[in-house]
């Protein structure tokens, strides 16, 4: 199996640009995370879906960004406007389903490292 | 809300020599998963061990191995024969195994030297 695949690895953009992450998880994976890792605060969940369905977003910090599931093999974060204080690594990670012997491990990408200037 | 605790910031061991690293964590669970990440200078994320909470027993993972102390809520990974790749972040994180919360709480993490 590739793994969880994300896209692009570096990301450099100018304040006010509208950036986008994207992730493709494990196939058969029925949940994925999006994560945002700075120094200061460390590793946070952002949203997760289960089944392309979002379940938890409170971790999103504000209407500026934006994360959908248009089907099992796809997800994009959005940024727009983007503001250097996003500048970050964000990982994307999928887990199995219910009822799987590894249900509760999370299996992480190798992240995009966003820097807005 | 759960939180995680890891105390040391940085840790340094020698090649060959054994090295443990502390978490602790704090919830009003009866049932949880623990976990060890690993976060080498690659920036992957990469899984190290788990331990489900239910569970008495330590988990082993060739050189990696836990000791799980539920009632002193403490999880801390021991790791033996280090090596130059074990060099790398640790992060512990937490899991609730009830309901529909698969989110993981990360501890802070500790950075590992690992000297030749």
């Amino acid at each position: 199996d590739a793994g969880v695949i994300q896209s692009p690895r570096h990301e450099v953009t100018e304040m006010g640009q509208e950036v986008t992450l994207r992730c493709k998880p494990i196939s058969g994976h029925d949940y994925l995370f999006w994560y945002r890792q700075t120094m200061m605060r460390g590793l946070e969940l952002l949203i997760y879906f289960n089944n392309n369905v979002p379940i938890d977003d409170s971790g999103m910090p504000e209407d500026r960004f934006s994360a959908k599931m248009p089907n099992a093999s796809f997800s994009t974060l959005k940024i727009q406007p983007s503001e250097p204080r996003d500048s970050a690594v964000y990982f994307c990670a999928s887990s199995p389903g219910r009822w799987t012997a590894t249900t509760y491990e999370q299996y992480f990408g190798p992240g995009t490292r966003l820097t807005v200037t | 809300a759960q939180t995680v605790t890891q105390s040391q910031p940085e840790m340094s061991v020698q090649e060959a020599e054994t090295v443990t690293l502390s978490c602790t964590y704090d919830t009003s669970e009866s049932d949880y998963y623990l976990f060890w990440y690993k976060q080498p200078p690659s920036r992957q994320m990469i899984l190290v061990i788990r331990q489900e909470a239910y569970k008495q027993q330590n988990a082993t993972e060739n050189r990696f191995s836990v000791n799980f102390q539920k009632a002193a809520k403490s999880f801390s990974l021991k790791i033996s024969d280090s090596q130059l790749g074990d060099a790398a972040m640790y992060f512990c994180a937490y899991r609730t195994s009830g309901g529909s919360n698969y989110k993981l709480t990360f501890g802070k993490g500790t950075l590992l030297t690992v000297n030749p």
